[in-house]
C-alpha cells in the first residue's frame, strides 16, 4: 500500500499564475479530504468527497480555489490566480466512508511569491 | 458547526514523565475522537482514537479518556521519551465519512 500520495511535494510560484495540486488516495478508499496547514490557523478543511462527489467546500475560501475528483484514483486542487495569501501546506487525505479516521498524505508545501 | 479547543498549545516535560492534553467539543452529535502526532515536516499520524461508547481506551503509553457529558476528552502520555516531541492534534466527528474538525494543536517538547 502506497499511502495517499500527493505531487507536488513543493512548489513555489509568482503571484498571479495559476497552481496544481494533485492528489491520489489509497486504492478502495472512497472519502477524499482536501487541508490547508498554516500556523496561523491551524489545519484547515478546504472540501471533502465522497463516491467522487463534493460534500462540503464551505471551507474554499474563494473563488480562486477549485477542486475536482474525476475518478476514484484521481483528485486536484487548482488555485487560481495564486496570492501570497495561499503560501502553506496542503494536505490530502482519504479513507473508507464507512470506516473511522484517515490517512495524510504527505502534502505540497506551496510558496506564492 | 463543530467547535474544538485544545489545551495548552504548548507543553514542555522532562523526560520520563507524563503529559497531558485536553480539548473539549460542542457538538454533542460527535461520536468519534481521533488524535493525530504531526513530527516537523511530516504528515499528522493517527496514533489513537475513541469513540463515544467508551470512556478510556489505552495503547501502551497513550491513552485518551473521554467525557461525554462534559463533552472534553484528553491525550495522556506517560513516561514520555525525547521522540514523543511533536505537534498532537485532536479532533472529533459526528462520524464515518464526516470531515474532522481539528484543534488548534499541541507542541510537545520532551526534555532529556
Amino acid at each position: 500500500d502506497a499511502g495517499v500520495i500527493q505531487s507536488p511535494r513543493h512548489e513555489v510560484t509568482e503571484m498571479g499564475q495559476e497552481v496544481t495540486l494533485r492528489c491520489k488516495p489509497i486504492s478502495g478508499h472512497n472519502s477524499l479530504f482536501w487541508y490547508r496547514q498554516t500556523m496561523m490557523r491551524g489545519l484547515e478543511l478546504l472540501i471533502y468527497f465522497n463516491n467522487n462527489v463534493p460534500i462540503d467546500d464551505s471551507g474554499m475560501p474563494e473563488d480562486r480555489f477549485s477542486a475536482k475528483m474525476p475518478n476514484a484514483s484521481f483528485s486536484t486542487l487548482k488555485i487560481q490566480p495564486s496570492e501570497p495569501r495561499d503560501s502553506a501546506v496542503y494536505f490530502c487525505a482519504s479513507s473508507l466512508t464507512e470506516a473511522y479516521g484517515y490517512t495524510f498524505g504527505s502534502g505540497t508545501r506551496l510558496t506564492v511569491v | 458547526g463543530e467547535n474544538v479547543e485544545q489545551h495548552p498549545s504548548t507543553l514542555s516535560v522532562q523526560e520520563g514523565d507524563s503529559a497531558v492534553i485536553k480539548c473539549t467539543y460542542s457538538d454533542s452529535a460527535s461520536n468519534y475522537f481521533p488524535w493525530y502526532k504531526q513530527e516537523l515536516g511530516k504528515r499528522p499520524q493517527l496514533i489513537i482514537d475513541i469513540r463515544s461508547n467508551v470512556g478510556e481506551k489505552k495503547d501502551q503509553r497513550i491513552a485518551v479518556t473521554l467525557n461525554k457529558t462534559a463533552k472534553h476528552f484528553s491525550l495522556h502520555i506517560t513516561e514520555t521519551q525525547p521522540e514523543d516531541s511533536a505537534v498532537y492534534f485532536c479532533a472529533a466527528s459526528i462520524g464515518t465519512g464526516n470531515q474532522f474538525y481539528f484543534g488548534t494543536g499541541t507542541s510537545l517538547t520532551v526534555i532529556p
